[in-house]
C-alpha cells in the first residue's frame, strides 16, 4: 500500500526566507505527483504536476522536482510572502487505477 | 471557466435527514470524484466517476449515495447520516482518468452531523 509522508508538519518562517517541504512516496512506481495548496476550510488549489518521466516542474516563485528512484519531492518557494501561508500537501498517483494518494501535509505560517 | 462549484459551502443535518451536496463542473471533464477530508488530515478517496459511470467505490457505507446525472453535474446524496461522518466534502473533476490527469477541486462543502 502506498504511503506518502510530508516533513516537517508544520513550518513558521519570516517573510522573504527560501524553504522547501519535503515529500516522500514508498512505493516508487508512480506516474505523476502533484502539488496542492489548501486554505483553512477550503477546497484545494493545483500548484505543480510532475510526470513520472520528468525531473522538476517551475511555477513562478515554486519549483518542484522528483526523484522516483528514492521515492522523494520537494517543493520550494523562494521569496515566501504572508499570502503563502496555507497547507501544502503532495499527492502521488498509483502506477495502476485510478486513485490519488495524498500526503499528510505540511502547515506553512509566513511572519510578516 | 476553470472553476468547480460546489453547494452548499456548509450543510448542517440531523442524523435522520435527507441532504444531498452538488458539483457542477463546465470544463468539458469527464471524470469526476468525491473526497471526504476530515480536520488536519489529507483527502480520502469516496467515489469516481469516468465518462458518468461509477468507475470506482471506495467501500464508502451505503448512506452515502452519489449519483452523476449528466457530464457536468455530479451530487452526493445523504441519509442517515452519523456524527463521525461530519467533514469536509471535496468534489474534483478532471479531462479523464488517466494517470497524467490534473484534479481540479471545488471549495468543498462543510458538514455536520448533529
Amino acid at each position: 500500500k502506498q504511503e506518502v509522508t510530508q516533513i516537517p508538519a508544520a513550518l513558521s518562517v519570516p517573510e522573504g526566507e527560501n524553504l522547501v517541504l519535503n515529500c516522500s512516496f514508498t512505493d516508487s512506481a508512480i506516474y505523476n505527483l502533484q502539488w496542492f495548496r489548501q486554505d483553512p476550510g477550503k477546497g484545494l488549489t493545483s500548484l505543480l504536476l510532475i510526470q513520472s518521466s520528468q525531473r522538476e516542474q517551475t511555477s513562478g516563485r515554486l519549483n518542484a522536482s522528483l526523484d522516483k528512484s528514492s521515492g522523494r519531492s520537494t517543493l520550494y518557494i523562494a521569496a515566501s510572502q504572508p499570502g503563502d501561508s496555507a497547507t501544502y500537501l503532495c499527492a502521488v498517483r498509483k502506477s495502476s487505477g485510478d486513485k490519488l494518494t495524498f500526503g499528510t501535509g505540511t502547515r506553512l505560517a509566513v511572519r510578516p | 471557466d476553470t472553476e468547480v462549484t460546489q453547494t452548499p459551502k456548509h450543510l448542517v443535518m440531523g442524523m435522520t435527514n435527507k441532504k444531498s451536496l452538488k458539483c457542477e463542473q463546465h470544463m468539458g471533464h469527464r471524470a469526476m470524484y468525491w473526497y471526504k477530508q476530515k480536520a488536519k488530515k489529507p483527502p480520502e478517496l469516496m467515489f469516481v466517476y469516468s465518462y458518468e459511470k461509477l468507475s470506482i467505490n471506495e467501500s464508502v457505507p451505503s448512506r452515502f449515495s452519489p449519483e452523476c446525472p449528466n457530464s457536468s453535474l455530479l451530487n452526493l446524496h445523504l441519509h442517515a447520516l452519523q456524527p463521525e461522518d461530519s467533514a469536509l466534502y471535496l468534489c474534483a473533476s478532471s479531462q479523464r482518468t488517466g494517470f497524467w490527469e490534473k484534479l481540479f477541486f471545488g471549495s468543498g462543502t462543510q458538514l455536520s452531523v448533529l
